[in-house]
C-alpha cells in the first residue's frame, strides 16, 4: 500500500463547477501536510498547506482530518487555467523532514 | 521562494554513459534535495544533500549510482551513473522554504538509449 494515495482520475468537469479531491495517508508521524500542482512537463508547485483548522485561500479550500487520516482539496468556480495534476504531499521525519508524495489527481476542466 | 535553475534541461545519452547535473539556488539554504519523477509516476526522493557532509540516501537508491556533491550553500550536483534505459527520468532538485515547504527547479529531463 502507498503511504500517500489519491484518486488518479482524471476529473473533466465544466468552468464553473466544483470540485474535491481527497488524499489518506498511511503514516500516522505524517507532521506536515501539502497540496501541490503541477502543469504538463513542468516542475510541482506549492498551492498550499494544509492545517487541521482547514485554511482557504481564494477559491481553494484545504482540510485535513487527522484521526481519519484524511486530506482533500476543495475547487471552486473551477477554471481552465485550474487543469493541472494535483499531488496530495506529506512531511515526516526520519533523520531530516522528508516529502511523501501522492500519485496525483489530473483535473480537466473544459469550456 | 528561492529561484531555482538547473542544468542540463534534457539530455539523451547512451547506455554506460553518467550525466552530472547541476543545481543553482539563488540564496543560501542547508537542506537541497533530489528527486526523480518516472514517465507517468509522482515523485520519489533519492536523497537529501547538506553541505559539508555526506548525502543521506533513500531505501533503494545508493552512492555509486547517485554521486551528489554539495559543495556550498548554493550549489549541489547529482550523477546518474552507468545510465539504464530505466534511468530515464525527470529529475528535480528542491530547496526548503519555510518550514517543511519545499521549490522546485525546473527538473532535467533524462533519456537512456
Amino acid at each position: 500500500r502507498k503511504e500517500v494515495e489519491q484518486d488518479p482520475g482524471p476529473f473533466n468537469v465544466p468552468e464553473g463547477a466544483t470540485v474535491a479531491f481527497n488524499c489518506t495517508y498511511s503514516n500516522s508521524a505524517s507532521q506536515s501536510f501539502f497540496w501541490y500542482r503541477q502543469d504538463c512537463r513542468k516542475e510541482p508547485k506549492l498551492l498550499m498547506s494544509v492545517y487541521s483548522s482547514g485554511n482557504e485561500d481564494g477559491r481553494f479550500t484545504a482540510q485535513l482530518n487527522r484521526a481519519s487520516q484524511y486530506i482533500s482539496l476543495l475547487i471552486r468556480d473551477s477554471k481552465l487555467s485550474d487543469s493541472a495534476t494535483y499531488l496530495c504531499v506529506v512531511a515526516r521525519k526520519d533523520s531530516s523532514y522528508k516529502l511523501i508524495f501522492g500519485s496525483g489527481t489530473r483535473l480537466l476542466v473544459r469550456p | 521562494s528561492a529561484v531555482i535553475s538547473q542544468k542540463p534541461s534534457r539530455d539523451i545519452c547512451q547506455r554506460g554513459t553518467s550525466l552530472t547535473i547541476q543545481c543553482q539556488v539563488d540564496s543560501q539554504v542547508t537542506m537541497m534535495f533530489w528527486y526523480r519523477q518516472q514517465p507517468g509516476q509522482s515523485l520519489t526522493l533519492i536523497a537529501t544533500a547538506n553541505q559539508g557532509s555526506e548525502a543521506t540516501y533513500e531505501s533503494g537508491f545508493v552512492i555509486d549510482k547517485f554521486p551528489i556533491s554539495r559543495p556550498n550553500l548554493t550549489f549541489s550536483t547529482l550523477t546518474v551513473s552507468n545510465m539504464s534505459p530505466e534511468d530515464s527520468s525527470i529529475y528535480l532538485c528542491s530547496v526548503e522554504g519555510a518550514p517543511r515547504e519545499q521549490y522546485f527547479g525546473p527538473g532535467t529531463r533524462l533519456t537512456v538509449t
